[in-house]
């Protein structure tokens, strides 16, 4: 079954800082991989997806991530943090079907 | 603009007491998903369906109903047997039942117990 593991249930920086949030899957095959952005009392927004294209995918807000099959990670950056940044963020994983497994969420914090 | 209605934003539940969330979309999406989100759990599949009339139970289909009569809709009840619910609920949906790629939510519903 597979199952997604982000390091760190909260993350803090200062802002212009680098963000990096960590996430880990188990497969035994390349998955779709996600990330989402949740507000407060909001819905979830998709902020990247890998599908096998390029490994390193490009979101929104100048977010990206890199797909690394050798360590079975597809951890989120962002160079500089802005205040705006701060939520929960969620990584998610798929399969040939129409079930996305989320992790447990990483709440991110910006300093000023 | 296209988008999921989820109603009410808040809503409140007593003892023995079933209650249901609205989802509504417009997007023209065959399929159809409810999720829980607890705090420091992530989402957990509820009910998903991927055609009108039908639909399949997710990871804790327990203590919970759902009913798919019309493409746009799909109530969740949270039943009396549902012991925990306080959470909050997510509704999303996608072109097709096997298109995670593009899956939108809604803005979520947030259940208590009195």
């Amino acid at each position: 079954a597979q199952s997604v593991t982000q390091l760190g249930s909260h993350v803090s920086v200062s802002e212009g800082a680098l963000v990096l949030l960590r996430c880990n899957y188990s497969s035994s095959v390349p998955p779709y991989l996600f990330w989402y952005v949740q507000y407060p009392n909001q819905g979830l927004q998709l902020l990247l997806k890998y599908t096998s294209a390029a490994t390193l995918v490009k979101g929104i807000n100048g977010f990206e991530a890199e797909f690394k099959k050798s360590e079975t990670s597809f951890h989120l950056t962002k160079p500089s943090a802005h205040m705006s940044d701060a939520a929960e963020y969620f990584c998610a994983a798929g399969g040939s079907n129409y079930k996305l497994t989320f992790g447990k969420g990483t709440l991110l914090t910006v300093n000023p | 603009d296209g988008g999921i209605t989820q109603s009410p934003k808040y809503l409140f539940r007593k003892e023995g007491q079933n209650v249901t969330l609205s989802c509504e979309q417009n997007l023209n999406h065959d399929a159809m998903y409810w999720y829980r989100q607890d705090p420091g759990q992530g989402l957990r599949l509820i009910y998903y369906s991927q055609i009108v009339n039908d639909f399949q139970k997710g990871d804790i289909a327990e203590g919970y109903s759902v009913s798919r009569e019309k493409k746009e809709s799909f109530p969740l009840t949270v039943t009396s047997a549902q012991k925990n619910p306080t959470a909050f609920y997510l509704c999303a949906s996608s072109t097709t039942g096997w298109n995670i790629e593009k899956l939108f939510f809604g803005s979520g519903t947030q259940l208590s117990v009195l």
